[in-house]
């Protein structure tokens, strides 16, 4: 399996605060996503990232800041979250974008009361 | 109108039969891509793939360039087969996957 790893697994957090998630690969791949997970919307992408301090906006990415800072991890952070950001968050690896195979981290699931 | 479009929705089975999973697609690629996704858990990938054909085990993927689709089939089903099997595409010389919604299959004893 990838080592790929995806933390909390679970959260709970109230709205207005800031959550940062963080996806942590020792696969020393080059690409890092992140989705959202949500019924009968599948996996939308939020930020992406292509190298350390490069990254690049997804289709839902509003109210989303990514950081890069080293290869091997990419942090997903709400600024001040909303019930709306209530979801299932996944990482995703490639090590050569989408002309490779992904490898996805188990998610998170973020509950915002 | 999603990029990737997957038939059917839900799909229920008895064990045994041979099922067939369809992923139709709008755009060129450079990558076709069959995820598996356990009820509570994470996204696996199983195929990966540009043209022709490929088997693991009892699943089988395959891809028409020309006709943009992909099937991805399951001889002797089973149980433990259930789950939501996810098409996804890299368009040509870009950084991105595209998804489609899911077919949630169950397989029943």
């Amino acid at each position: 399996d990838a080592g790929i790893t995806q933390s909390p697994r679970h959260k709970v957090t109230e709205t207005g605060t800031p959550v940062t998630l963080r996806c942590h690969q020792t696969e020393n791949h080059r690409y890092m996503y992140w989705y959202r997970q949500d019924p009968g919307h599948g996996l939308r992408l939020i930020h992406y990232s292509y190298g350390v301090k490069d990254t690049d906006k997804g289709e839902v990415s509003d109210g989303y800041s990514v950081s890069r800072s080293k290869t091997e991890d990419f942090l997903l952070t709400l600024e001040s979250a909303t019930s709306s950001q209530t979801s299932v968050y996944f990482c995703a690896i490639s090590e050569r974008s989408a002309r490779t195979e992904a490898f996805f981290g188990q998610g998170t699931r973020l509950t915002v009361v | 109108k999603n990029e990737v479009e997957q038939s059917p929705q839900n799909l229920t089975a008895q064990e045994g039969e041979f099922i067939t999973i369809n992923c139709s697609y709008s755009v060129g690629i450079s990558a076709l891509h069959w995820l598996q996704q356990h009820p509570g858990g994470g996204i696996v990938s199983l195929f990966m793939l540009s043209s022709g054909k490929k088997k693991h085990g009892r699943l089988i993927a395959t891809i028409n360039i020309q006709e943009k689709h992909s099937s991805l089939h399951i001889t002797a089903s089973h149980p433990r087969d259930s789950a939501v099997y996810i098409c996804a595409v890299g368009r040509g010389t870009g950084n991105q996957f595209y998804f489609g919604t899911g077919t949630s299959l169950t397989v029943i004893p």
